[in-house]
């Protein structure tokens, strides 16, 4: 069984979609995340959740918005798609948000804005 | 943040020791060193936490300094399977996500 898991994998959409992509973890973890990996190999936090409770939002355009119908979902919907938008978002969860907290990463969903 | 410092690459040869720096000198009493890799194409996944003792699990070694503004990650016996970017990452008790750097991208030759 795969602990969080993404849908799509790969998504190939035009510029100005507007797209979702779906985490579910099956962990019964309290605070899930997303990331965003780019082009240059960086890990960036997007947000944190805790418990359905948005804690971090870092600098993000406003076109992104998590939406956690429950605690073990967190979807990423993404409006206006902009060709900057391509990268990789890892999708994760922690039973909390400790400092010994192991922090499981799905798989990832490439995402490609032509 | 701590910020920490680690080389952009490392090469190792297969089933030889690896052992791989991490200099974290504005690191925090309570800060914890964490260890992650990301395998090609993959999620990030954990391999070893510390705070002040050396650490081993069946993945790795973590040995801190005793001063903590430095650690290394070890394996023992490098496989293909640890080609991987290996990110140290210092948790503090203000900002518990995690935060990655560029890490160390460790290429092992058959």
């Amino acid at each position: 069984d795969t602990a969080v898991s993404q849908t799509p994998k790969y998504l190939v959409t035009q510029m100005g979609n507007d797209k979702s992509i779906k985490c579910e973890q099956n962990l019964g973890h309290d605070t899930m995340y997303w990331y965003k990996q780019d082009s240059k190999k960086f890990l960036k936090i997007m947000f944190s959740y805790n418990n359905k409770e948005l804690i971090i939002n870092e600098t993000v355009p406003n076109r992104f918005s998590p939406k956690s119908p429950d605690k073990a979902h967190l979807n990423l919907h993404i409006n206006s798609l902009e060709l900057g938008d391509s990268a990789v978002y890892f999708c994760a969860s922690s039973q909390d948000r400790g400092r010994v907290d192991t922090i499981y990463f799905g798989e990832g969903s490439w995402l490609t804005v032509v | 943040d701590a910020k920490t410092t680690q080389p952009n690459s490392m090469e190792s040869n297969e089933e030889e020791p690896v052992h791989l720096p991490c200099n974290h000198s504005t690191i925090s009493g309570t800060d914890y060193i964490h260890w992650y890799r990301q395998l090609p194409s993959q999620g990030p996944e954990y391999v070893i936490h510390g705070l002040t003792s050396n650490v081993n699990n069946r993945m790795a070694s973590l040995a801190i300094a005793e001063d903590r503004k430095s650690s290394t990650l070890i394996l023992h016996r490098a496989t293909l399977r640890d080609a991987a970017v290996y990110y140290c990452i210092l948790r503090d008790r203000f900002n518990n996500d995690m935060r990655f750097g560029a890490g160390t991208r460790l290429t092992v030759k058959p």
